[in-house]
């Protein structure tokens, strides 16, 4: 059981460029999210999903673009990568079943330059 | 929408001095509280947590919170803190019919020896 898992745990990008942030959980939770944070600004939620093919915007989507395929896997996109979105990226996910206990993933640390 | 106030954003203590930490939210229906606790270079870790019952909630490490209702307050508190406390402790608010878990803006603790 690794809970949840995301990759890439650091990642230096260029203005302008796209990657993916991936979050994969194994818990069988229906419930996933995607976590900025910021010095001074606690954890802001970007999107998040109730079920697999549905997704909802949190606090700050802008410039974010998330799906759900499945239920296991919800991964962050960066279309165009600006400095604003330097950050550290966690994921959750919870699950009624679990009682509503939140697993985050360790972090992805992002610097666009 | 629910949102949540921590009101210390710096708190430095000496070794064996009690702690309080203040936490506000406001949404107007049921929610669970959290605290998540933030060591350097680490990933969150839960503290504790408040989902019904005994207002008066024991976690990890010495730590408890008290959740009052009609304060809509959920304050952490800690009798003697140690140097290995020195952290960074997140508040947080989850809406138990949309799971969604908002989190304020951080305290950062430094306990000197």
């Amino acid at each position: 059981n690794a809970g949840v898992t995301q990759t890439p745990k650091f990642q230096v990008l260029k203005t302008g460029q796209s990657m993916t942030l991936q979050c994969a959980q194994d818990m069988n939770h229906e419930y996933m999210s995607w976590y900025r944070q910021d010095p001074g600004m606690g954890l802001r939620l970007i999107h998040y999903s109730v079920g697999a093919g549905i997704t909802d915007q949190g606090e700050v989507p802008n410039g974010y673009n998330v799906s759900r395929s499945t239920t296991e896997d919800f991964p962050l996109r960066l279309l165009s990568a600006a400095p604003s979105q330097t950050s550290v990226y966690f994921c959750a996910s919870t699950s009624w079943d679990s009682g509503n206990t939140i697993y985050f993933g360790e972090g992805s640390w992002l610097t666009v330059v | 929408a629910q949102s949540v106030s921590q009101h210390n954003h710096h708190v430095i203590l000496s070794e064996a001095a009690s702690l309080e930490l203040g936490c506000n939210y406001s949404y107007g229906g049921t929610v669970n509280l959290f605290w998540y606790v933030q060591y350097p270079g680490q990933h969150l870790q839960l503290l504790l947590k408040y989902f019904s019952g005994d207002p008066l909630v024991k976690g990890i490490k010495g730590f408890e919170a008290e959740f009052i209702k009609s304060k809509f307050s959920f304050n952490l508190r800690k009798p003697s803190v140690q140097w290995s406390d020195t952290a960074e402790y997140f508040c947080a608010v989850q809406n138990t019919g949309f799971q969604k878990l908002v989190f304020g803006t951080g305290t950062r603790l430094l306990v000197s020896p």
